[in-house]
């Protein structure tokens, strides 16, 4: 089955600076990758997603690349706000196979 | 419109005791999905539904889980004898299409306690 590995576990950033969070995984057929952001006690919500047809995505503040060769892809997060601040999930495949989750913190 | 809701939001119960977990997914949602979040991590998936048929329960932990969609459209989650390893958050999605990928939406979860 499917296995999604994700880097950094937590990741400390400055309000205004880029957080990049990053996913690998090992099966060459998945080609649908989500992001989910979910604060605490709350449902995971999509942010983005891109599937594996299509390189790079972009919606507004936060964009996806996706490397099928190397089976990785990223999310990019720029001019980060105190309110980006929660665990993101990368996630990977139809029956969606999800990361460990990273906790980002962006201090004011 | 109504996003998915689940019920009940938190449940304890006791070593032993049988617990039923409910899901609504969106009205007209083709596609339903369980799945486990332990503390502090990611979500597991349990098992997907096409309107009433259950194509995939492969990730049920044991023979102790259960899932039916009799109707194609609620849903119901049942843990038998619960174990104190069941303890978890269990979240429901619905996605509109079937044969493709469609985003899941996320129900709030019900929080599962075994004393």
């Amino acid at each position: 089955g499917e296995n999604v590995e994700q880097h950094p576990s937590t990741l400390s950033v400055q309000e205004g600076d880029s957080a990049v969070i990053k996913c690998t995984y090992s099966d060459s057929a998945s080609n649908y990758f989500p992001w989910y952001k979910q604060e605490l006690g709350k449902r995971p919500q999509l942010i983005i997603d891109i599937r594996s047809n299509v390189g790079e995505k972009k919606d507004q503040r936060i964009a996806v690349t996706l490397n099928k060769t190397a089976k990785h892809f990223s999310l990019h997060i720029t001019e980060t706000q105190p309110e980006d601040s929660a665990v993101y999930f990368c996630a990977a495949s139809f029956r969606l196979t999800f990361g460990q989750g990273t906790i980002l913190t962006v201090h004011p | 419109g109504a996003g998915v809701s689940q019920s009940p939001r938190y449940k304890v119960a006791k070593r032993g005791q049988d617990v039923a977990l409910r899901c609504d997914p969106i009205s007209g949602h083709v596609s339903l999905f369980w799945y486990q979040q332990a503390l502090g991590q990611g979500p597991e998936f349990l098992t997907y539904f096409q309107n009433e048929a259950q194509l995939d329960k492969s990730g049920l932990p044991s023979d102790r889980f259960f899932a039916e969609r009799p109707e194609g459209s609620v849903s119901t989650l049942k843990i038998q004898r619960t174990q104190q390893e069941d303890s978890a958050v269990y979240l429901c999605a619905s996605s509109m299409g079937q044969g493709g990928i469609y985003e899941q939406y996320f129900g709030p979860g019900t929080r599962l306690t075994v004393t």
